[in-house]
């Protein structure tokens, strides 16, 4: 099935430090998402983008939405041990359409 | 709000057995659920969409007869894995949709913990 393009693939960080992640598209989404996964559970959603350009913060967690509507960004500023998991990216067109899921970005931060 | 409970949260059965998953909506009805697959550092593969009271949509290479959906009620979607196999083992992932969260038209995507699956 469809795939969106995610890197980093991992990231190995130090406590502090600020986070940038990024998802590409070959096709353009209506909205994005960006989800958390800790394991061995679900995905936990972290902040959802509606329009082309919007920029949206969640505390520490900020994430826009490309203007091109082909590509989505998520930063995580000050990093902190609880920042720990796997990230995905998503993205979604209209109606009951699943979503579409980047390959994740697994972030280890070092105290 | 939007709450999803997916039961179990782990199974271990023999090959040739079958194992029921349940995924339920708990405080709102969901019209449409997904169900997805995720091998160990991989992403999330849609299996199946199911709506309520239709049969569910495969995507392509699942199989339907060993991976069977069942979403009888705007609360309730089970996924029931037949003659399970060792390379059936997986986490499996249930995604409801609620129409009626976040953006209008666009709607809430809410994940249960999900279910790993270890075939013997």
């Amino acid at each position: 099935g469809q795939q969106l393009n995610q890197s980093p693939q991992s990231m190995f960080i130090q406590e502090g430090e600020d986070v940038s992640m990024n998802c590409t598209s070959s096709s353009i989404f209506n909205t994005w998402l960006w989800y958390k996964q800790d394991p061995g559970e679900g995905p936990v959603l972290l902040i959802a983008l509606y329009k082309a350009g919007e920029l949206t913060s969640n505390g520490r967690l900020t994430a826009q939405f490309g203007i091109t509507r082909k590509d989505s960004f998520l930063n995580i500023s000050a990093s902190i041990p609880s920042d720990v998991g796997i990230y995905f990216c998503a993205g979604r067109n209209s109606g009951n359409t699943p979503l579409v899921f980047g390959k994740g970005t697994r972030l280890s931060v070092i105290a | 709000g939007a709450v999803v409970s997916q039961h179990p949260s782990w199974v271990i059965c023999k090959s040739g057995t079958s194992v029921k998953i349940e995924c339920r909506s708990l405080d709102f009805q969901a019209t449409t659920m997904f169900w997805y697959r995720q091998f160990p550092k991989q992403s999330l593969m849609l299996m199946a969409t199911s709506n309520e009271g239709s049969k569910a949509t495969y995507e392509q290479g699942v199989e339907k007869d060993k991976f069977l959906i069942n979403h009888a009620s705007l609360t309730l979607s089970t996924l029931t894995v037949t003659s399970a196999h060792p390379e059936d083992s997986s986490f499996y992932i249930c995604s409801a949709r609620d129409p009626y969260r976040g953006r209008p038209l666009v709607g809430g995507y809410t994940f249960g913990s999900g279910t790993r699956l270890t075939v013997v």
